[in-house]
């Protein structure tokens, strides 16, 4: 079956330090992957997308996500957190012939001072 | 610049009664789609539209219907609302297929007693 995983409901980290957020997915055909951000009380904004081609993809804000075929998975990094990335993360896969993504369950980030 | 506008940003609604969420967007999308979001459970699709004049159902589709007006508005119908509707709802719209990039509006919160 299709399904993502993000294995973390909730990640701390503290300002300034690094972060992964992972994402592994399931899917039968070629995959498109995407990372989408939730600030509280918003709608979900696209941070980055992989199509094909070169496995690290940079988006905005500073994060990149590298896709590891081998492992299934789509994980989301970032060299250093900022207090307002605090937001919920979302992974999501579709193929290239359908309309309904497949999103994982998310992941809130939270932010030490 | 709006992008993706829903109406009403909050509404609640006692057991049984109907209501319409509203959605436009102004970026002159082929596919729009309507999510809930419940904690825990990621995005659920509940009804797109891959062009205008044609829609199809997602993955809970039940006790809702939708309307595609023409290539920018999208509605979507509460016949007979449900506590189990309480949720936030979601509309987004995209250039094409899946493999598009999502564009979301900002949410209705909606609670139904």
């Amino acid at each position: 079956a299709q399904s993502v995983t993000q294995p973390d409901i909730h990640i701390t980290v503290s300002e300034g330090a690094s972060l992964e957020l992972r994402c592994n997915y399931s899917y039968g055909a070629t995959p498109y992957l995407f990372w989408y951000v939730q600030s509280p009380g918003q709608g979900l904004q696209l941070l980055l997308k992989y199509f094909s081609g070169d496995t690290l993809v940079q988006g905005i804000k500073g994060f990149e996500a590298e896709f590891k075929r081998s492992q299934s998975s789509f994980n989301l990094r970032k060299p250093s957190v900022h207090w307002s990335d605090a937001a919920e993360y979302f992974c999501a896969v579709a193929g290239d012939s359908n309309y309904q993504l497949i999103w994982g369950a998310g992941t809130k980030l939270i932010i030490k001072p | 610049n709006a992008g993706v506008t829903q109406t009403p940003k909050f509404q609640v609604l006692k057991t049984g009664q109907s209501m319409t969420l509203q959605c436009a967007q102004d970026m002159n999308h082929n596919s729009m789609y309507w999510y809930r979001q419940d904690p825990g459970m990621g995005l659920r699709l509940i009804y797109y539209s891959a062009s205008e004049g044609t829609t199809d159902k997602g993955e809970v589709p039940n006790g809702y219907n939708v309307s595609r007006l023409n290539k920018r508005e999208f509605s979507l119908r509460l016949e007979s609302a449900a506590p189990s509707q309480t949720s936030v709802y979601f509309c987004a719209s995209s250039a094409d297929r899946g493999n598009s990039p999502l564009h979301f509006g900002n949410g209705t919160r909606l609670t139904v007693t």
